[in-house]
């Protein structure tokens, strides 16, 4: 059964680059029936998705914040990353990784998130 | 906003059949996905492709889309259910989310 579970820095300052890293158990990076996403929750508010990942490492983003964001994959240790730069305190959140498998046919394209990492809290504050 | 439209929070007595909705212009063209979150808890996925059930997710939860309209539908509904519900989409190499509804079993 896959596992993934967020970690990083909880607190980053205003104007600096958040990372965090999502490590993936019970299963491999190296699987062409999934992607692998970032999903993050402001305090209160609802889910907002931030990419995702193939495991030939081609990306998609969210267009809100694409020009600040980087995922990458590290197949050695079964990782994979986040990096949002320049940050606000808008972009406190609890970030979660998640897996994000897709499928498609005559009807279109579909893609849901199965399982959820448990979320970290990244607070932006000086 | 959220690219997605949900409605303001529902209640629902136990037992009884809790609807929410999920709106968007041709929605009934995509494949919608329904998860729940509990408090201090991360998302689950209840619903995908719009009308399956992933394992281990009881039956009485059900999926349906029609025109601009998706609907989450918990049959015989149990306190347990009581969370957070966002419905999700993809649309032009885009993830939306609805922004939550809330559901109170009273």
């Amino acid at each position: 059964q896959v596992q993934l579970q967020e970690s990083g820095p909880g607190l980053v300052k205003p104007s600096e680059t958040l990372s965090l890293t999502c490590n993936v158990s019970g299963g491999s990076l190296n699987n062409s029936y999934f992607y692998w996403g970032w999903i993050r929750q402001p305090p209160g508010e609802g889910l907002e998705w931030i990419g995702s990942i193939y495991y030939r490492g081609s990306t998609y983003y969210n267009p809100s914040l694409k020009s600040r964001v980087t995922i990458s994959l590290d197949m050695s240790k079964n990782q994979f990353s986040l990096k949002l730069r320049s940050v606000t305190a808008a972009d406190t959140a609890v970030y979660y990784c998640a897996r994000d498998a897709y499928y498609y046919d005559s009807s279109g394209y579909s893609c849901w998130f199965d399982p959820w990492g448990q979320g970290t809290l990244v607070t932006v504050s000086s | 906003s959220y690219d997605l439209t949900q409605p303001p929070p529902v209640s629902v007595s136990p037992g009884q059949t809790a609807s929410i909705t999920c709106s968007r212009n041709k929605l009934g063209d995509k494949y919608v996905s329904w998860y729940q979150q509990k408090p201090g808890q991360s998302p689950v996925l209840v619903i995908y492709q719009n009308t399956k059930r992933p394992s281990g997710i009881p039956e009485r939860f059900s999926g349906s889309i029609s025109g601009n309209t998706a609907t989450l539908t918990i049959s015989g509904t149990q306190a347990m259910d009581e969370a957070d519900y966002y419905c999700q989409a993809w649309d032009t190499s885009t993830v939306l989310f609805g922004g939550g509804t809330k559901l109170t079993v009273l």
